[in-house]
């Protein structure tokens, strides 16, 4: 079956860079994402990769695909603290709008 | 352009009652999916209309259902509320093309059932 792993928690000093990591098990995924959630609000899209490609860039943040190991990472470069929140990895495997989210990673950025 | 709007925000319900969430999609998108989030489960995925169709659907129980009108805007009801149906529900739109898999949510709609 489909399933999304994330590590909970991960904790970085202002000005570091921060890489969350993420596995998912569905083989059919076509495209992988990575969504940010503040207190109180809704999901906000970050980037997304399409599977058949390695790394993704843009601005201070990179998508590294492993599709051999099915391993998904974000970095962030110069992390701020307008960084902290929850990060949520995402899969679609050819299924009409359903994407299969993970736990989440909260991120907390220390001064 | 407009982002995707959620109404109402919050709402607070009695169990066996009904509710109604409204979502409008991006201008120009067909698609609009539902996902239900709770702290013991995450984020659940409830189904997904485009044009007035329903093409996929969760694993949740008949209580929940969805239409979409001709302007793609989207109702999810639930019927007979339980305890456990408190949770933010959020709506995401998205092109619905196979070529364009990428969702926007909205806001969400907070459900307090007492």
């Amino acid at each position: 079956g489909e399933d999304v792993e994330q590590s909970l928690f991960l904790s970085v000093r202002e000005g570091d860079s921060s890489v969350i990591n993420c596995t998912y098990t569905d083989s059919s995924s076509t495209y992988l994402y990575w969504y940010k959630q503040e207190p109180g609000a809704g999901l906000q899209l970050l980037t997304y990769i399409f599977s058949n490609m390695d790394m993704k860039q843009d601005q201070r943040l990179t998508v590294l695909l492993n599709k051999k190991d099915k391993h998904l990472s974000l970095r962030i470069a110069d992390t701020q603290t307008g960084d902290s929140a929850i990060y949520f990895c995402a899969e679609s495997s050819n299924s009409w709008g359903k994407l299969q989210f993970g736990a989440g990673t909260q991120v907390v950025v220390t001064p | 352009k407009a982002g995707v709007t959620q109404t109402p925000r919050y709402l607070i319900k009695t169990r066996g009652q009904q509710v109604t969430l409204s979502c409008s999609p991006i201008s120009g998108h067909r698609s609009v999916s539902w996902y239900q989030q709770t702290p013991g489960q995450g984020l659940q995925f409830l189904f997904e209309y485009f044009s007035e169709t329903q093409r996929n659907k969760g694993n949740f129980p008949g209580r929940f259902s969805g239409r979409q009108f001709s302007n793609s805007r989207s109702e999810m009801n639930v019927s007979t509320l339980e305890l456990g149906d408190s949770a933010l529900y959020l709506c995401a739109s998205s092109p619905g093309l196979a070529s364009s898999y990428e969702q926007y949510f909205g806001p969400g709609t907070r459900l307090t059932v007492t």
